[in-house]
């Protein structure tokens, strides 16, 4: 079955504690992306990935990375979480840049 | 800057039309997408419009207009399994993509 995989599905962790919330897509896509939820905000995407080794910043990318060493996985890592990054985070993957999104099930981030 | 807006909430009737206007202001646009998310679930693609002029997938049909920088979506037949945020989407030439903050759609029996 073609899926956008992320784990975990709920994270509740402590400011400065480093956490990775990884994402892997079987469908072959070049196009992988990170998106946070905030009410009232919509989707705004964090980070971006054309190939493998290939990343570029989204509309907020302070305070996270990300990597894209294999073209199936794009995890991303908060290497000091603080409370401001409490939210609901979409992994996503396509082909290419405009063509259809499919996104993982989402992880709700909690940050004490 | 780069931004697409679009009304925060919507309420029809249980058989209706409704329409969601979706305006964007960003170079470089590559077309405009459609996303339907349910409370509590991911985001699932609807349509994509790469070209002016009407698309149409069951239901749902889309319509963009590059000279007017203007898009919407349109629900016909609406049914209380419709009640979602609907949410319209742009790729630019920087390969980013920018969403609209959402639109929250009521429907009432």
């Amino acid at each position: 079955e073609a899926q956008v995989t992320q784990n975990p599905r709920y994270l509740i962790t402590v400011t400065g504690k480093k956490l990775t919330v990884t994402c892997s897509q079987n469908m072959n896509h070049e196009y992988m992306s990170w998106y946070r939820q905030d009410p009232g905000l919509g989707l705004r995407q964090i980070y971006y990935s054309m190939n493998v080794e290939v990343t570029d910043k989204g509309d907020v990318p302070e305070g996270y990375k990300v990597s894209r060493k294999e073209k199936r996985n794009f995890p991303l890592i908060l290497e000091s979480p603080s409370p401001n990054q409490t939210s609901l985070y979409f992994c996503a993957s396509s082909f290419r840049v405009n063509e259809k999104l499919f996104f993982g099930s989402g992880t709700q981030l909690s940050v004490l | 800057g780069q931004s697409l807006e679009q009304p925060s909430e919507v309420t029809a009737v249980e058989g209706a039309i409704v329409q969601i206007n979706c305006t964007y202001q960003t170079s470089g646009f590559y077309g405009l997408s459609w996303y339907q998310q349910h409370d509590g679930g991911a985001p699932t693609f609807l349509s994509y419009n790469a070209l002016d002029g009407l698309e149409e997938t069951g239901r749902f049909s889309s319509f963009l207009s590059r000279s007017d920088s203007y898009g919407y979506l349109l629900l016909q037949e609406l049914q209380m399994k419709d009640s979602a945020s609907y949410f319209c989407s742009g790729g630019n030439r920087d390969d980013k993509i920018i969403f609209g903050k959402g639109t929250r759609l009521h429907i009432l029996p």
